[in-house]
Protein backbone atom coordinates (compact mmCIF):
# COMPACT_ATOMS: atom_id res chain seq x y z
CA UNK A 1 0.00 0.00 0.00
CA UNK A 2 3.28 2.33 0.08
CA UNK A 3 2.49 5.79 1.04
CA UNK A 4 -0.86 6.18 -0.14
CA UNK A 5 -3.62 6.16 3.15
CA UNK A 6 -7.26 5.86 2.86
CA UNK A 7 -9.44 6.30 5.63
CA UNK A 8 -11.78 5.21 7.03
CA UNK A 9 -11.32 1.28 6.12
CA UNK A 10 -15.19 0.53 6.88
CA UNK A 11 -18.07 3.07 6.35
CA UNK A 12 -21.36 2.90 6.64
CA UNK A 13 -24.23 5.51 5.28
CA UNK A 14 -27.94 5.69 5.22
CA UNK A 15 -29.53 6.36 2.47
CA UNK A 16 -29.68 9.95 1.69
CA UNK A 17 -26.54 10.80 3.13
CA UNK A 18 -23.21 12.20 1.56
CA UNK A 19 -20.21 10.37 2.49
CA UNK A 20 -16.63 11.53 2.28
CA UNK A 21 -13.37 9.29 1.86
CA UNK A 22 -10.44 10.32 2.38
CA UNK A 23 -7.27 10.26 0.17
CA UNK A 24 -3.53 11.03 1.19
CA UNK A 25 -0.20 10.48 -0.66
CA UNK A 26 3.01 11.34 0.56
CA UNK A 27 5.33 9.90 -2.70
CA UNK A 28 4.76 13.09 -4.84
CA UNK A 29 2.91 11.92 -7.36
CA UNK A 30 1.42 14.73 -9.83
CA UNK A 31 -1.82 12.48 -10.84
CA UNK A 32 -4.52 10.56 -8.53
CA UNK A 33 -7.51 8.55 -9.24
CA UNK A 34 -10.57 6.90 -7.68
CA UNK A 35 -12.19 4.14 -8.60
CA UNK A 36 -14.70 1.55 -7.63
CA UNK A 37 -14.70 -1.95 -7.38
CA UNK A 38 -17.69 -4.33 -7.52
CA UNK A 39 -16.99 -8.52 -6.99
CA UNK A 40 -16.56 -10.04 -10.48
CA UNK A 41 -16.46 -6.37 -12.36
CA UNK A 42 -12.72 -5.30 -12.05
CA UNK A 43 -11.97 -1.71 -11.28
CA UNK A 44 -13.77 1.44 -13.02
CA UNK A 45 -12.80 4.66 -13.44
CA UNK A 46 -14.72 7.22 -11.08
CA UNK A 47 -12.41 10.27 -11.23
CA UNK A 48 -8.78 11.27 -12.17
CA UNK A 49 -6.02 14.25 -11.39
CA UNK A 50 -3.57 15.43 -13.50
CA UNK A 51 -2.62 18.21 -11.13
CA UNK A 52 -3.65 20.24 -8.59
CA UNK A 53 -7.15 22.03 -9.22
CA UNK A 54 -7.63 20.12 -11.45
CA UNK A 55 -9.86 16.91 -12.12
CA UNK A 56 -11.32 14.70 -15.04
CA UNK A 57 -14.52 12.56 -15.13
CA UNK A 58 -13.77 8.81 -15.63
CA UNK A 59 -16.12 6.26 -16.96
CA UNK A 60 -18.58 6.23 -13.90
CA UNK A 61 -18.52 10.03 -12.51
CA UNK A 62 -22.84 10.42 -11.95
CA UNK A 63 -23.28 10.97 -8.03
CA UNK A 64 -20.16 11.13 -7.02
CA UNK A 65 -17.35 14.66 -6.76
CA UNK A 66 -14.34 14.88 -6.39
CA UNK A 67 -11.67 18.29 -5.24
CA UNK A 68 -8.05 18.76 -5.55
CA UNK A 69 -6.89 21.83 -3.40
CA UNK A 70 -3.87 19.99 -2.39
CA UNK A 71 -0.92 18.06 -4.36
CA UNK A 72 -1.23 15.22 -1.43
CA UNK A 73 -5.06 14.80 -1.14
CA UNK A 74 -7.72 13.91 -3.22
CA UNK A 75 -11.12 13.54 -1.31
CA UNK A 76 -14.07 11.75 -3.08
CA UNK A 77 -17.68 12.19 -1.92
CA UNK A 78 -20.68 9.89 -2.41
CA UNK A 79 -23.21 11.99 -2.51
CA UNK A 80 -27.46 10.74 -2.52
CA UNK A 81 -27.79 11.19 -6.24
CA UNK A 82 -25.28 7.98 -6.23
CA UNK A 83 -27.85 5.00 -6.39
CA UNK A 84 -25.81 1.89 -5.93
CA UNK A 85 -22.75 3.26 -3.81
CA UNK A 86 -22.38 -0.12 -1.97
CA UNK A 87 -18.59 -0.74 -3.08
CA UNK A 88 -15.15 -0.95 -2.27
CA UNK A 89 -13.19 2.37 -3.37
CA UNK A 90 -10.06 2.35 -4.34
CA UNK A 91 -7.57 5.29 -4.33
CA UNK A 92 -4.15 5.32 -6.81
CA UNK A 93 -2.02 7.48 -7.74
CA UNK A 94 1.04 7.96 -10.33
CA UNK A 95 4.05 10.56 -10.89
CA UNK A 96 2.41 11.24 -14.51
CA UNK A 97 0.47 9.92 -16.52
CA UNK A 98 2.14 7.87 -19.66
CA UNK A 99 4.46 4.98 -18.87
CA UNK A 100 3.64 5.57 -14.75
CA UNK A 101 2.47 3.02 -12.88
CA UNK A 102 -0.35 3.70 -10.38
CA UNK A 103 0.08 2.91 -6.82
CA UNK A 104 -2.80 1.84 -4.70
CA UNK A 105 -3.95 2.71 -1.59
CA UNK A 106 -5.49 0.15 1.15
CA UNK A 107 -9.24 1.20 0.30
CA UNK A 108 -12.46 1.97 1.83
CA UNK A 109 -15.51 -0.52 1.90
CA UNK A 110 -18.41 1.38 2.06
CA UNK A 111 -22.09 0.21 2.99
CA UNK A 112 -25.39 1.83 2.79
CA UNK A 113 -27.97 0.70 5.03
CA UNK B 1 -12.08 0.18 -28.07
CA UNK B 2 -9.25 -1.26 -25.52
CA UNK B 3 -10.56 -3.86 -23.39
CA UNK B 4 -8.81 -6.80 -21.18
CA UNK B 5 -9.90 -10.36 -20.72
CA UNK B 6 -9.24 -12.68 -18.13
CA UNK B 7 -10.61 -15.57 -19.04
CA UNK B 8 -10.63 -17.90 -15.89
CA UNK B 9 -12.44 -16.58 -12.92
CA UNK B 10 -10.36 -19.19 -10.53
CA UNK B 11 -7.02 -21.37 -11.23
CA UNK B 12 -6.48 -24.01 -8.87
CA UNK B 13 -2.71 -25.54 -8.50
CA UNK B 14 -0.93 -27.53 -6.28
CA UNK B 15 2.28 -25.81 -4.44
CA UNK B 16 4.96 -26.34 -5.63
CA UNK B 17 3.39 -26.63 -9.04
CA UNK B 18 3.77 -24.16 -11.90
CA UNK B 19 1.00 -21.33 -12.52
CA UNK B 20 -0.24 -19.60 -15.20
CA UNK B 21 -2.98 -16.65 -15.14
CA UNK B 22 -4.00 -16.22 -18.60
CA UNK B 23 -4.68 -12.47 -19.72
CA UNK B 24 -5.65 -10.72 -23.45
CA UNK B 25 -6.00 -7.46 -24.70
CA UNK B 26 -7.55 -5.21 -27.65
CA UNK B 27 -5.80 -1.88 -28.23
CA UNK B 28 -5.24 0.11 -31.12
CA UNK B 29 -1.70 1.44 -30.73
CA UNK B 30 0.87 -0.59 -28.23
CA UNK B 31 -0.17 -1.58 -25.14
CA UNK B 32 1.62 -0.89 -21.88
CA UNK B 33 0.01 -3.96 -19.76
CA UNK B 34 0.25 -3.95 -15.97
CA UNK B 35 -0.82 -7.04 -13.45
CA UNK B 36 -1.54 -6.16 -9.32
CA UNK B 37 -2.66 -8.59 -7.10
CA UNK B 38 -5.08 -8.26 -4.53
CA UNK B 39 -5.29 -9.95 -1.17
CA UNK B 40 -8.84 -9.82 0.59
CA UNK B 41 -10.00 -6.30 2.05
CA UNK B 42 -6.28 -4.91 0.68
CA UNK B 43 -5.66 -2.89 -1.73
CA UNK B 44 -4.03 -3.64 -5.06
CA UNK B 45 -0.32 -4.39 -5.16
CA UNK B 46 1.84 -3.70 -8.15
CA UNK B 47 3.54 -7.43 -9.73
CA UNK B 48 5.00 -6.18 -12.91
CA UNK B 49 4.59 -3.74 -16.05
CA UNK B 50 5.27 -4.77 -19.79
CA UNK B 51 6.14 -1.24 -21.70
CA UNK B 52 9.06 -2.27 -24.04
CA UNK B 53 11.73 -4.27 -25.13
CA UNK B 54 11.81 -7.93 -23.79
CA UNK B 55 9.00 -9.92 -24.16
CA UNK B 56 9.78 -11.75 -20.69
CA UNK B 57 9.03 -9.43 -17.74
CA UNK B 58 9.88 -10.12 -14.23
CA UNK B 59 8.33 -8.35 -12.00
CA UNK B 60 8.16 -9.10 -7.54
CA UNK B 61 7.41 -12.19 -5.07
CA UNK B 62 8.97 -14.47 -8.70
CA UNK B 63 6.24 -13.80 -10.68
CA UNK B 64 7.13 -13.50 -14.76
CA UNK B 65 5.04 -12.48 -17.21
CA UNK B 66 5.30 -12.68 -21.23
CA UNK B 67 4.10 -10.22 -23.95
CA UNK B 68 3.11 -11.82 -26.94
CA UNK B 69 1.94 -9.45 -29.83
CA UNK B 70 0.61 -12.27 -32.28
CA UNK B 71 -1.33 -13.88 -29.64
CA UNK B 72 -2.29 -10.51 -28.01
CA UNK B 73 -1.82 -12.37 -24.80
CA UNK B 74 0.46 -11.13 -21.43
CA UNK B 75 0.20 -14.57 -19.24
CA UNK B 76 1.52 -14.24 -15.53
CA UNK B 77 3.30 -17.03 -14.79
CA UNK B 78 5.45 -18.46 -11.66
CA UNK B 79 7.62 -21.65 -11.44
CA UNK B 80 6.77 -23.07 -8.19
CA UNK B 81 3.52 -21.66 -6.56
CA UNK B 82 3.17 -21.31 -2.94
CA UNK B 83 -0.08 -20.98 -0.61
CA UNK B 84 0.69 -17.63 -0.06
CA UNK B 85 0.55 -16.76 -3.39
CA UNK B 86 -3.61 -17.42 -2.99
CA UNK B 87 -4.94 -14.11 -3.91
CA UNK B 88 -6.98 -12.07 -6.99
CA UNK B 89 -5.35 -11.36 -9.67
CA UNK B 90 -5.72 -7.93 -12.18
CA UNK B 91 -4.29 -7.51 -15.84
CA UNK B 92 -4.50 -3.92 -17.16
CA UNK B 93 -3.78 -2.20 -20.43
CA UNK B 94 -2.99 1.18 -21.18
CA UNK B 95 -3.49 1.93 -24.96
CA UNK B 96 -0.38 4.28 -26.16
CA UNK B 97 -1.30 5.47 -28.75
CA UNK B 98 -4.09 7.56 -26.66
CA UNK B 99 -2.99 10.97 -26.36
CA UNK B 100 -2.72 12.14 -22.55
CA UNK B 101 -5.65 13.41 -20.70
CA UNK B 102 -6.44 16.94 -21.79
CA UNK B 103 -6.74 15.93 -25.38
CA UNK B 104 -9.39 14.24 -24.00
CA UNK B 105 -8.74 11.15 -23.92
CA UNK B 106 -7.78 9.74 -20.23
CA UNK B 107 -4.89 7.36 -21.15
CA UNK B 108 -6.69 5.08 -18.67
CA UNK B 109 -5.66 2.30 -17.46
CA UNK B 110 -8.65 -1.14 -18.67
CA UNK B 111 -8.81 -3.55 -15.94
CA UNK B 112 -10.05 -7.30 -16.69
CA UNK B 113 -12.22 -8.62 -14.07
CA UNK B 114 -9.47 -10.65 -12.12
CA UNK B 115 -8.82 -14.03 -11.40
CA UNK B 116 -8.71 -16.00 -8.32
CA UNK B 117 -5.79 -17.64 -7.74
CA UNK B 118 -5.77 -20.97 -5.09
CA UNK B 119 -3.00 -22.71 -4.42
CA UNK B 120 -3.35 -25.93 -2.39
CA UNK B 121 -0.68 -27.29 0.23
Amino acid sequence: DGGITQSPKYLFRKEGQNVTLSCEQNLNHDAMYWYRQDPGQGLRLIYYSQIVNDFQKGDIAEGYSVSREKKESFPLTVTSAQKNPTAFYLCASSMGLNTDTQYFGPGTRLTVL
Amino acid sequence: AQSVAQPEDQVNVAEGNPLTVKCTYSVSGNPYLFWYVQYPNRGLQFLLKYITGDNLVKGSYGFEAEFNKSQTSFHLKKPSALVSDSALYFCAVRDMRAPAFYSGNTGKLIFGQGTTLQVKP
